[in-house]
């Protein structure tokens, strides 16, 4: 059971530069975050889904847009990259019932130069 | 809104020594209280789950209870072990809110041989 599978784990990108992060879970849940994590500032959340189709704001949208076109993808794109959004970017997902965790994938840590 | 509260880190033991990390939490409503370990260069995994008030959460040693009168959930285990060094994270989440959940900033455990 792979849980939830983050690519790439690694990327160096130049200012101004475009990506897209790819999450994938295997476990059928509903709702999917993306996170970033940056020394002292513990995990914010950048943008979440409820399901296929949806997504919505987090605290720390601006510069990023998401997709969630299929139940177990979740992207994460950053348009024009700033050094800025050097950071450690975590996703995670949930199924609806109360009182269970996240589960996270293992990070992807991207520098812009 | 809610927010979560951690012992400010880092915290250095010895192997076998007590661990106490406090956690409070601010929330409108009725949450679920977690803990989640991350090791380095790993996402979070979560170690221990509380869903209502004077539950016990458990798991690997480490115990902490949901005290809704004093709105903490401190985590605590009786002899630490080297391999027990890792950033901790407590949380909450409420389900009425698309399940998000408000993390705590960390701490940080090393415990030395």
């Amino acid at each position: 059971n792979a849980g939830v599978t983050q690519t790439p784990k690694f990327r160096v990108l130049k200012t101004g530069q475009s990506m897209t992060l790819l999450c994938a879970q295997d476990m059928n849940h509903e709702y999917m975050y993306w996170y970033r994590q940056d020394p002292g500032m513990g995990l914010r959340l950048i943008h979440y889904s409820v399901g296929e189709g949806t997504t919505a704001k987090g605290e720390v949208p601006d510069g990023y847009n998401v997709s969630r076109l299929k139940k177990q993808n979740f992207l994460l794109g950053l348009e024009s990259a700033a050094p800025s959004q050097t950071s450690v970017y975590f996703c995670a997902s949930k199924d609806g019932l109360r009182g269970q965790p996240q589960h996270f994938g293992d990070g992807t840590r991207l520098s812009i130069l | 809104g809610n927010s979560v509260t951690q012992m400010e880190g880092p915290v250095t033991l010895s192997e076998e020594a007590f661990l106490t990390i406090n956690c409070t939490y601010t929330a409108t409503g009725y949450p679920s209280l977690f803990w989640y370990v991350q090791y380095p260069g790993e996402g979070l995994q979560l170690l221990l789950k509380a869903t209502k008030a004077d539950d016990k959460g458990s798991n690997k040693g480490f115990e902490a209870t949901y005290r809704k009168e004093t709105t903490s959930f401190h985590l605590e285990k009786g002899s630490v072990q080297v391999s027990d060094s890792a950033v901790y994270f407590c949380a909450l989440s409420e389900e009425t809110n698309a399940g998000k959940s408000t993390f705590g900033d960390g701490t940080t455990l090393t415990v030395k041989p």
